[in-house]
Formats: structure tokens, C-alpha cells, sequence
């Protein structure tokens, strides 16, 4: 069976570090398929955030680069984020998708999302 | 930064309804293009690929056309269970963004 599940704290203060996780199963990132973290505002819309690649190639979003990081451990099925000084701004739902490929940015399986506050 | 507009943002339609959102890139991208249906607190989930191809398990009803950089998702004999926001998405470069969505009522 094909799942994923995104895992981390709901609160954050502003300037901490945000790290969340997804742990899958049913299907490997090694050859197969990538990995993406998307979020998404209360009431916005869908932002693409960062993919890791099954070369371990990563890509992240420009005005987040400075501020984001993606890796993965295979043992573990996991693939983890982490996000720098935590803004409230940055209060959102963060979903993991399995992706296709890099070159084919198809989100084809999402997580349930977890839902993070920034807040003091 | 390829952007992506969606009209309408939002649509109310009677069930049975054909129902017709479109998404405008502001360059060419092709046949790059995906369609994802989110239903209220819930995860997305995508519907069409490479702007025409229906995923597995979606309904018939769901269609999409287009390329280059307009684009359209088609829903035949609208259902009471469609009712959702829906995004399209481009993957024609770094980075993949998404429309503002259609916020869809019965």
C-alpha cells in the first residue's frame, strides 16, 4: 500500500527552526520516484517549496532558498525539511507529494498535511 | 517565475451542469500542465497530467485540453461530490507554480 505522512510540531515560535518529516511506503526515491514539500496559507493557495530527486539532486523555491533544506534517510523512508527562522507569515498547512521525476514535476500522491503556527 | 491564472475564482453550478475553469500561463509551456481537486480539508489530489491525460481512478466526467498557454478543465454532468477548489499547475520549469484555484459550489 502506498502511503505518506508528514510529521512535525504545530507550534513554532517566530525565529526557530522548523524541521518536519515524511515517512512513506509502498514505492522507493531510489530510481523511482522524487519527492516534493508544498504548503499551503490558511485560505490560499498551493505553494511549491522544495524536491529532492532520486540523485539526490535538490531544488528549492528562490524566495526560500536561503532558508530551506530537503534530504532524505532511505533506511527510514523519510524525507525531511527543515526551514530557518520561522516567520509567522510562514503559518501554513506542509504537505509532502511524491513527484514523478525533476524533469516531470507531476505530484501524484500527497500526504494528509500538517498544519504548522508561528506564533510566540 | 512562470505565473498561473485561473478563471473563474470562483463558480456556482447545478448538479448535472457542464462546467468549464480555465488556466492561462504567462508563457509557453506547452502541454506541461496539471489539474489537482481539493476537497475542503483535504489534500489535493491530481486529476489530469501533461494538461490531457486523466489519472487513474478519476472519474470520466473530468477532461482537459490545451497547450502552449491556454489551457481548460471540463466537467460533464457536474456531481454533488465535485464540489472542491480546483488548481492547475505547471511544470515547465523551475519552479512548478500553481493558480489561485476555483473554488467550485453546487
Amino acid at each position: 500500500q502506498v502511503t505518506l505522512r508528514e510529521s512535525g510540531p504545530a507550534l513554532v515560535k517566530p525565529t526557530q527552526t522548523l524541521t518536519l518529516t515524511c515517512t512513506f511506503s509502498g514505492f522507493s526515491l531510489t530510481g523511482e520516484f522524487c519527492m516534493s514539500w508544498i504548503r499551503q496559507p490558511p485560505g490560499k493557495a498551493l505553494e511549491w517549496l522544495a524536491l529532492l530527486d532520486w540523485d539526490d539532486d535538490k531544488f528549492y523555491t528562490s524566495s526560500l532558498k536561503t532558508r530551506l533544506s530537503i534530504s532524505k534517510d532511505t533506511s527510514k523512508n523519510q524525507v525531511v525539511l527543515t526551514m530557518t527562522n520561522m516567520d509567522p507569515v510562514d503559518t501554513a498547512t506542509y504537505y509532502c507529494a511524491r513527484t514523478l521525476s525533476s524533469t516531470s514535476a507531476i505530484f501524484d500522491l500527497w500526504g494528509p498535511g500538517t498544519l504548522v503556527t508561528v506564533s510566540s | 517565475d512562470i505565473q498561473m491564472t485561473q478563471s473563474p475564482s470562483s463558480l456556482s453550478a447545478s448538479v448535472g451542469d457542464r462546467v468549464t475553469i480555465t488556466c492561462q500561463a504567462s508563457q509557453d509551456i506547452s502541454n506541461y500542465l496539471n489539474w489537482y481537486q481539493q476537497k475542503p480539508g483535504k489534500a489535493p489530489s491530481l486529476l489530469i497530467y501533461d494538461a490531457s491525460n486523466v489519472d487513474s481512478g478519476v472519474p470520466s466526467r473530468f477532461s482537459g485540453s490545451g497547450s502552449g498557454t491556454d489551457f481548460t478543465l471540463t466537467i460533464t454532468s457536474l456531481q454533488p461530490e465535485d464540489i472542491a477548489t480546483y488548481y492547475c499547475q505547471h511544470y515547465a520549469s523551475f519552479p512548478p507554480t500553481f493558480g489561485q484555484g476555483t473554488k467550485l459550489e453546487i
